[in-house]
Formats: structure tokens, C-alpha cells, sequence
């Protein structure tokens, strides 16, 4: 148990829709990364959030958005959803200092058909 | 970010030390090398991370060579729930940490 939690865990969503899936970090961690792991491969960094603001972004297009809140909980929303968005949506909190690990959630499965 | 090269699998009998390595020769001199584990559908787990000591914890001991561009984690008495993917990532202090995940190391303990 590393006290990050996402919300829904599971969710299925048609072709074109929009998602919004959610995490709260662990208590006293003000920094929040998303990461999408699709089958058989390791997670793959989508963007960092660090008071409130966008702290560093992967190779992912602008239909994939992010909000962090003033108690550090964050959101991750998916536009326009494609086939290939089905996978698990992961998200690890962290204090930026040096050395400071990520703590992942349990993560949240997207099947987009 | 540097590049880490891992065996794709490995098995280990329970109860011996399960020593899995990695290759990250390109490591610059402010990367640290971490190792998280996924256990199947679970999110990665935190296990251990050094920049040139070895380091060891509750979970698993670190051996980094002088040269930094190897290093094996060593889970000193395998169990069956130690059977996971074990990844070996490379990530700098600086900036915002992004952990860049290979497909790192399927690792089976059998009884």
C-alpha cells in the first residue's frame, strides 16, 4: 500500500468519447506523474504535474490533458478516445527533491472499443 | 535518459537468491539506477536506488560496479510473491523525474 489512489479502477468507453480518471497522492507528496502501460509493455511517462502546473510531458498528443489541485490530487483526461488508448492508466506521486522515488497506484484499466 | 538492457526472464528456485542484472553502460554521472517491480496488474513497486555505493534495504540489496554501468539486484531469499517484472531504469536528479520503464525482467521464483 503506498496511500496513492485512483479512481474509477476499471472503465470501458467507445471511440470518440472522453475520460477523465483521477488520483489522489500520498499524504505530503506535491508532485503527480501519469503513465500508460499498454499490454505486455513497461508504463510509458505521459506528464508530471508539480503545483499545479505541467513539470515535464512524454511523446503524447494534446488530447492528452492534465489538472493537479491545490491539495495535489490530480486528473488525467483523454480526448477524442482511439483504439489504442485501451491500456492501464498509472499514477505515481513524489516530492521533487533529488533522489525522491515515485509511489505508484493501483492503476486504472481504459478498454476504449 | 540513458538506455538500460535487461534478460527478458529468469527463473529461480524459492528460498535462493534471485540476482538479476542490468546493463547501463551510457549512464551519466547524475543518473541514479533505480529497480521497481510489477506484480502482474498491479502498479509498480519502489525497491531500491543508488547513484555508485551499493545499497540495501528491507526488500533487496543494490550492487553498483565502480564503473557504473552495471549493477544487480540482489533479493537475497526468493519467495513465490517476489515472482514479478522487475524493471532497472536510469533517471537523473534533476528537473522532473521520468521514469523511462524498458520491458525489464520477467522473473519466476519456483517452489
Amino acid at each position: 500500500e503506498t496511500g496513492v489512489t485512483q479512481s474509477p479502477t476499471h472503465l470501458i468507453k467507445t471511440r470518440g468519447q472522453q475520460v477523465t480518471l483521477r488520483c489522489s497522492s500520498q499524504s505530503g507528496h506535491n508532485t503527480v506523474s501519469w503513465y500508460q502501460q499498454a499490454l505486455g509493455q513497461g508504463p510509458q511517462f505521459i506528464f508530471q504535474y508539480y503545483r499545479e502546473e505541467e513539470n515535464g510531458r512524454g511523446n503524447f498528443p494534446p488530447r492528452f490533458s492534465g489538472l493537479q489541485f491545490p491539495n495535489y490530487s490530480s486528473e488525467l483526461n483523454v480526448n477524442a478516445l482511439e483504439l489504442d488508448d485501451s491500456a492501464l492508466y498509472l499514477c505515481a506521486s513524489s516530492l521533487v527533491t533529488s533522489q525522491e522515488t515515485q509511489y505508484f497506484g493501483p492503476g486504472a484499466r481504459l478498454l476504449v472499443l | 535518459d540513458a538506455k538500460t538492457t535487461q534478460p527478458t526472464s529468469m527463473d529461480c528456485a524459492e528460498g535462493r537468491a534471485a540476482n538479476l542484472p542490468c546493463n547501463h553502460s551510457t549512464i551519466s554521472g547524475n543518473e541514479y539506477v533505480y529497480w521497481y517491480r510489477q506484480i502482474h496488474s498491479q502498479g509498480p513497486q519502489y525497491i531500491i536506488h543508488g547513484l555508485k555505493n551499493n545499497e540495501t534495504n528491507e526488500m533487496a540489496s543494490l550492487i553498483i560496479t565502480e564503473d557504473r554501468k552495471s549493477s544487480t539486484l540482489i533479493l537475497p531469499h526468493a519467495t513465490l510473491r517476489d515472482t514479478a517484472v522487475y524493471y532497472c531504469i536510469v533517471s537523473a536528479i534533476q528537473g522532473a523525474q521520468k521514469l523511462v520503464f524498458g520491458q525489464g525482467t520477467r522473473l519466476t521464483i519456483n517452489p
